[in-house]
């Protein structure tokens, strides 16, 4: 089956500081999302995004689907930020939803 | 707050038990998701229905089963509880089967 592969595995930012993280996805996708599951452990929609780039505030994300890929900018980081930020895809074909294992984010004040 | 509704928030039993978990859909969604997130599995796909009828099968074990009632409502049996079944239960819905999904806040299962 596809294989979703998210890195890095955590990060620590100073409040302010920008970011990227990425999703590798190892086959044809007809979806993807970019959640944020925050402390209380509420899964929370950043981005639907199979492709191309969206912006959303001080986040933005693109998606490759050619090149098997989507990055998450985090821009002017705050300590709101922190938590677990997933990418889901949905592969061509099917109908089952991989996560990746996820990127663990801290934001330091 | 997403739409989607879940219940029990919280829900703790014995070991072989059966409980059952409730998720409402969002006004007008047609499909529904069931996910469980466990320390050291991640955030796994169970199951998915579209207009009541089963879609696709994660890595849904034998003991657990769920169906999506005419009122779109879906409920997830889980059956001969073991103590590797605590985990955080999430059910999700979306319009049609490609589309953006949105999730209810979990049910938290903890068996003892």
């Amino acid at each position: 089956g596809i294989q979703v592969e998210q890195s890095p595995p955590d990060l620590i930012l100073q409040e302010g500081a920008n970011s990227t993280l990425r999703c590798n996805f190892s086959d044809s996708v007809n979806n993807l999302q970019w959640f944020h599951q925050n402390p209380w452990g509420q899964l929370i929609n950043l981005f639907y995004i199979p492709s191309g780039t969206k912006q959303n505030g001080r986040l933005s994300a693109t998606t490759v689907a050619t090149e098997r890929y989507s990055l998450l900018y985090i821009s002017s980081s705050q300590t709101t930020d922190s938590g677990v930020y997933f990418c889901a895809v949905g592969n061509t074909g099917g109908f089952k939803t991989i996560f990746g294992a996820g990127t663990r984010l801290f934001v330091k004040a | 707050d997403s739409g989607v509704t879940q219940t029990p928030k919280h829900l703790i039993t014995a070991t072989g038990q059966r409980v059952t978990l409730r998720c409402s859909p969002r006004s007008g969604d047609l499909s529904v998701y069931w996910y469980q997130q466990s320390l050291d599995q991640g955030l796994q796909f169970l199951i998915q229905y579209y207009n009541g009828e089963e879609r696709a099968k994660g890595n849904i074990l034998e003991r657990f089963s769920a169906q999506q009632f005419p009122d779109l409502h879906s409920e997830l049996n889980l059956s001969s509880l073991e103590l590797g079944d605590s985990a955080l239960y999430f059910c999700a819905s979306s319009v049609e089967i490609y589309n953006e999904q949105f999730f209810g806040p979990g049910t938290r299962l903890t068996v003892l």
